[in-house]
């Protein structure tokens, strides 16, 4: 079955704790994205990522970091996160650079105390 | 730069009710129009995009969406509502960094209650 999927799906940490989100996809997709959801602010692109090994800054993102070694995996990073990164986190992928559609994983709803 | 407007909040309908979901948008050239659904706890599903062509698009689960260059809109449709199309509904349209690169741009999500 293909799917992204993303651990953990929550998660409650203090201000200045590293944390790393994990996003997998077994669709052999060139493309993986980070977005992050507020509300009333719908969602907005933190990092994408073209190939492994090629990143780039999407709309926000300070206070983030991400890395592509495999073509499968997209981690994102919060070093020293704290109480503004508190939000909905989607990884998504798709085949190409071209948006025709996204597959997006699950979620995290990540809090910072 | 591109942007998607969404300008209910929440939109109710009654279960076999028509349903409409609006979304304007701005780009330069030809947009490229998408409309995502997200359920409770899930994350976002494509339910259809406009490339070109028919101005009217069918999608996933019976919506449509119908496109209208002179008023710049794409607004989602359904001739009749079922009480599980109650999710959040954005609206996107592809856009451009400064480095060339496409991005998608979300709207800010519109919520479709459906009542029994």
């Amino acid at each position: 079955e293909a799917q992204v999927t993303q651990n953990p799906r929550y998660l409650i940490t203090v201000t200045g704790k590293k944390l790393t989100v994990t996003c997998s996809q077994n669709m052999n997709h060139e493309y993986m994205s980070w977005y992050r959801q507020d509300p009333g602010l719908g969602l907005r692109q933190i990092y994408y990522s073209m190939n492994v090994e090629v990143t780039d800054k999407g709309d926000v993102p300070e206070g983030y970091k991400v890395s592509r070694k495999e073509k499968r995996n997209f981690p994102l990073i919060l070093e020293s996160p704290s109480p503004n990164q508190t939000s909905l986190y989607f990884c998504a992928t798709n085949p190409d650079s071209s948006y025709n559609e996204q597959f997006f994983g699950p979620g995290t709803r990540l809090t910072v105390l | 730069a591109q942007s998607v407007a969404q300008p209910e909040d929440q939109v109710n309908v009654a279960e076999g009710n028509p349903l409409t979901v609006k979304c304007t948008y701005s780009v330069s050239g030809n947009p490229y129009l998408f409309w995502y659904v997200q359920y409770p706890n899930r994350g976002l599903q494509f339910l259809l995009k406009y490339i070109t062509g028919d101005n009217l698009v069918k999608g996933s689960y019976g919506f449509e969406a119908e496109f209208n260059k002179s008023q710049t809109s794409f607004h989602l449709k359904k001739p009749s509502a079922l009480v599980s199309d109650s999710a959040l509904y954005f609206c996107a349209v592809r856009g451009l960094y400064d480095t060339g690169f496409q991005k998608l741009v979300f709207g800010t999500g519109t919520r479709l209650l459906v009542s029994p």
